[in-house]
């Protein structure tokens, strides 16, 4: 079945840090990607797609390059800010599907400190 | 821009009781899904909903678990017969096509004691 492996957090950063979150699938069909963000006490927004191979994804300075070759999908941002500070969910749908679900990883929590 | 909307925020029952939760998906979408995530785990699909019936649901969805879309709005989601650990964070979610522009609710907390 389809699954998503993130790197096992928290990672703690200082402000202005470059980041990197790793995510790796495995997928039957033809995935489309995404990365979620929880702001403490909050919901899942979606911060950035990708639907097919080579497509970048990017959103609010973060971004994530939908790479076949080594199914990763790896979220970045030059400059995080104490804002970022989240939880961060890569998660992949699969077309082949046929309930469409989201599959997530395991999620990701960024501290940023001053 | 087009929300989905939860309601409670937070809902507390009692273990045994049954409880509704309900949502309003974005008014053009066409599916429908409901997930969970327990405090300080991964989220985990339930099920989705396709043209008035269920298309795919996980094992976590057993017998005690059934959704409905009573008029042309709402999407609720109810649990028979609650369970301890059955309290997590629930969020509702909708799109348009199926496996692309998935819209999250802001969550219900239901607290089983």
């Amino acid at each position: 079945g389809d699954s998503v492996t993130q790197m096992e957090g928290p990672v703690t950063l200082s402000e202005e840090a470059f980041l990197t979150i790793n995510c790796t699938y495995t997928a039957t069909g033809y995935p489309s990607l995404f990365w979620y963000v929880q702001y403490p006490g909050e919901g899942l927004q979606l911060l950035l797609k990708a639907t097919k191979a080579d497509d970048k994804g990017s959103n609010k300075g973060f971004e994530a390059t939908y790479r076949k070759e080594t199914t990763s999908f790896h979220l970045e941002k030059g400059s995080v800010q104490v804002s970022d500070s989240a939880v961060y969910f890569c998660a992949l749908s699969d077309k082949g599907n046929a309930g469409n679900m989201l599959t997530f990883g395991g999620g990701t929590r960024l501290m940023v400190k001053p | 821009e087009p929300e989905v909307t939860q309601t409670p925020s937070h809902q507390v029952t009692q273990m045994g009781q049954e409880v509704i939760l309900r949502c309003v998906p974005i008014s053009n979408h066409l599916y429908f899904y409901w997930y969970r995530q327990i405090l300080g785990q991964k989220v985990e699909f339930l099920v989705s909903f396709y043209n008035n019936e269920i298309s795919e649901k996980s094992e976590i969805f057993d017998d005690q678990f059934s959704v409905e879309r009573p008029d042309g709005s709402n999407f609720t989601l109810k649990i028979r017969s609650t369970k301890l650990e059955d309290s997590a964070m629930y969020f509702c979610a909708s799109n348009v096509r199926g496996w692309d522009g998935y819209t999250f609710g802001s969550g219900t907390r239901l607290t089983v004691v």
